[in-house]
């Protein structure tokens, strides 16, 4: 299994450009987490989804954030538009069953910086 | 989340035994213990987790106290790959909190050849 893919890897864009950040999940899990990692604030939750549906955005910090599920394979979270505090290391985790959604796996990790 | 208490380093030499200690002494009777990993550079990941009974697997061993106040991963033979922040995470039980892992600041251990 290739695990949970994130893509880019790297990004660095200017104030005030549009992000998307994408994800794949590992085959066969039904949920899916984005988390944001600052060294200020730690690991952060921003929203998970349960069967492509989101089931809690609590964790988005305002309105320029927002994610989205199309299908079970793949995840999007938009950053629109971009603020220098906004850079971050963004993961993706997903897991494996209703069972077991506190046992995540996580991505590599998009390192994002905005200019 | 239960509230967790963790050293904020730790060292250990390559080969030995290291042993993480965490205090969740405000945990719920079926809230469990959960303890992932961050190496550097690198997603967290997942080591293991209990309720009450101790467990073990290919990576690590649990220890929970009797009351569950506190716990205490076990690294049986520490190598330098295992260098990394190591998180104790005790996750609401249930409903739509279910799923939400609260990451704090966790222990840096470092692993000394």
């Amino acid at each position: 299994d290739a695990g949970v893919i994130q893509s880019p890897r790297h990004e660095v864009t200017e104030m005030g450009q549009e992000v998307t950040l994408r994800c794949k999940p590992i085959s066969g899990h039904n949920s899916l987490f984005w988390y944001r990692q600052t060294m200020m604030r730690g690991l952060e939750l921003l929203i998970y989804f349960n069967n492509n549906v989101p089931i809690d955005d609590s964790g988005m910090p305002e309105d320029r954030f927002s994610a989205k599920m199309p299908n079970a394979s793949f995840s999007t979270l938009k950053i629109q538009p971009s603020e220098p505090r906004d850079s971050a290391v963004y993961f993706c985790a997903s897991s494996p069953r209703a069972g077991a959604k506190n046992i995540q796996y996580f991505g590599a990790g998009t390192r994002l910086s905005v200019l | 989340d239960a509230k967790t208490t963790q050293p904020p380093s730790m060292d250990c030499a390559e080969g030995r035994a290291a042993n993480l200690p965490c205090n969740h002494s405000t945990i719920s009777g079926n809230e469990y213990v959960y303890w992932y990993r961050q190496i550097h550079s690198q997603g967290p990941q997942y080591i293991i987790h209990g309720l009450k009974n101790n467990e073990t697997n290919e990576m690590a061993s649990l220890i929970i106290t009797e009351d569950r106040k506190s716990s205490t991963l076990i690294l049986p033979h520490a190598t330098l790959r295992d260098t990394a922040v190591y998180y104790c995470i005790v996750p609401r039980a249930g409903g739509t909190s279910y799923g939400k892992l609260t990451f704090g600041q966790g222990t840096i251990l470092t692993v000394h050849p």
